[in-house]
């Protein structure tokens, strides 16, 4: 069993729906969560980044954080084509610098 | 400033080839970080440094993989021979003061090897 679970998609979703992203973990030493918006032939680059546990917003993306559960969210409101990409979850505990990574999952947003 | 740098972004060569990928990380940063990813292992972390020395290589899947990073704007990753189950997108990340987050991994385009 991996570390970190995500469902691998693909997410097809019309254009200004709301988007539900997660993952799901097993080692209860994480405690910095990330995700990461990777474009096609793309690197990834770093979209949301929270500290234990509750929810940070930024604009149309909100990250929510329940460690009891050992499960990450990521939702995105009105969705726009814009947001097709695969998104990854990543995180570390307090010691060192490595990042887990979670599978990611395809989203499509429609026109 | 330009942000991770890799090169080439594309590579087909032969097996039993040496390929040689390189990173240019953002100047200032001391952490660099090696990853691989493919469709059905995800992004994986191959080895990583920090001020140019290697902290972890747990990684790095065998002995025809090696890495080096000579200074701190330079690194490369070699496999030698290569062969067509090494065939992946390969990253290079950076991480260090002068970023918004001192934490956070700053991804180059990556290096897309096909070994036939």
């Amino acid at each position: 069993q991996k570390e970190v679970e995500q469902d691998p998609g693909p997410l097809s979703v019309p254009e200004g729906a709301i988007v539900s992203l997660n993952c799901t973990y097993s080692n209860s030493a994480f405690q910095y969560f990330m995700w990461y918006r990777q474009y096609s032939r793309k690197g990834p680059e770093l979209l949301m980044y929270t500290y234990s546990s509750g929810n940070k917003e930024d604009g149309r993306f909100t990250a929510q954080v329940d460690k009891s559960s050992k499960y990450i969210s990521l939702f995105i409101r009105d969705s726009q084509p814009s947001d097709s990409a695969t998104y990854l979850c990543a995180m570390k505990g307090n010691a060192g610098n490595m990042l887990t990574f979670g599978g990611g999952t395809r989203l499509m947003v429609k026109p | 400033d330009a942000g991770v740098i890799q090169s080439p972004r594309h590579e087909v060569t032969e097996m039993g080839q040496e390929v040689t990928l390189r990173c240019k990380p953002i100047s200032g940063h001391d952490y660099l970080f090696w990853y691989r990813q493919t469709m059905m292992r995800g992004l994986e972390l191959l080895i990583y440094f920090n001020n140019n020395v290697p902290i972890d290589d747990s990684g790095m899947p065998e002995d025809r993989f090696s890495a080096k990073m000579p200074n701190a704007s330079f690194s490369t990753l070699k496999i030698q021979p290569s062969e067509p189950r090494d065939s992946a997108v390969y990253f290079c990340a950076s991480q260090g003061p002068g970023a918004i987050r001192t934490d956070t991994q700053y991804f180059g385009p990556g290096t897309r090897l096909t070994v036939l």
